[in-house]
């Protein structure tokens, strides 16, 4: 069983309005963090935001925040005010337990055209 | 620029070939890492290094070869490839034990294997 989804393969949104990509996860574990990375076209992961299994709060970055439902076990982002410069790929990830090495497990990624 | 240097960018290479990718962090990082990116699928993590010692390999064909010489530097020495092996080789470091675990990237090493 994949352990990070993303069900959605590709959006378009409106240049300046928000837009909300999926995310949910599985883990046993009750401490993990979750990430949300952006590759543009040169390759580059991107961080954008995380989230811990601990955090009572929303992590808000910027025009970046996170949706965590942690019964629900979704960790949505949110980009508000979208711009031209957003049009990447975004992938949720997922780090479980406290192990060295954080690792990181994917989802398949979510491929956002922004629209002027 | 990125904390992290991949090198080279674009790899064309035949299956008899031996090759290797570098990466080198500028971070201070003590842990680095390979993941594999394929066409429609997602990352997979090939190999962990702590502090240059292997703590992961996630079942990895030998073909692939990592080396840790110390902690800012990883290579990734390709032998005998298969034309399925042709992907985004994504290096990345972090600080181990943190309170976040995030992991800083490289922009990648794109292989193509004839």
């Amino acid at each position: 069983a994949q352990k990070i989804t993303q069900t959605q393969p590709g959006m378009f949104v409106q240049e300046k309005e928000a837009v909300t990509l999926d995310c949910t996860y599985d883990t046993s574990d009750q401490s993990y963090g979750l990430f949300w990375y952006k590759q543009p076209s040169s390759g580059e992961m991107i961080f954008l935001i995380y989230q811990g299994s601990y955090d009572e709060q929303n992590a808000t970055e910027g025009r970046y925040s996170l949706n965590f439902q942690k019964a629900r076990k979704s960790a949505n982002l949110v980009i508000s005010a979208s711009q031209l410069g957003d049009s990447a790929m975004y992938f949720c990830a997922m780090r479980e337990g406290q192990a060295a090495g954080n690792k990181l497990t994917f989802g398949g990624g979510t491929r956002v055209l922004v629209k002027p | 620029e990125t904390g992290v240097t991949q090198t080279p960018r674009h790899l064309v290479m035949g299956m008899t070939n031996k090759k290797s990718l570098k990466c080198e962090q500028h971070l201070g990082h003590n842990a680095m890492y390979w993941y594999k990116q394929s066409a429609k699928k997602p990352l997979e993590l090939m190999f962990v290094y702590n502090f240059k010692e292997q703590t992961e390999n996630n079942s990895v064909p030998s073909r692939f070869s990592p080396e840790c010489p110390n902690s800012s530097h990883l290579f990734l020495h390709l032998h005998t490839l298969q034309p399925e092996d042709s992907a985004l080789y994504l290096c990345a470091s972090s600080q181990g034990r943190t309170n976040t675990g995030e992991l800083f990237f490289g922009e990648g090493s794109r292989l193509t294997v004839l």
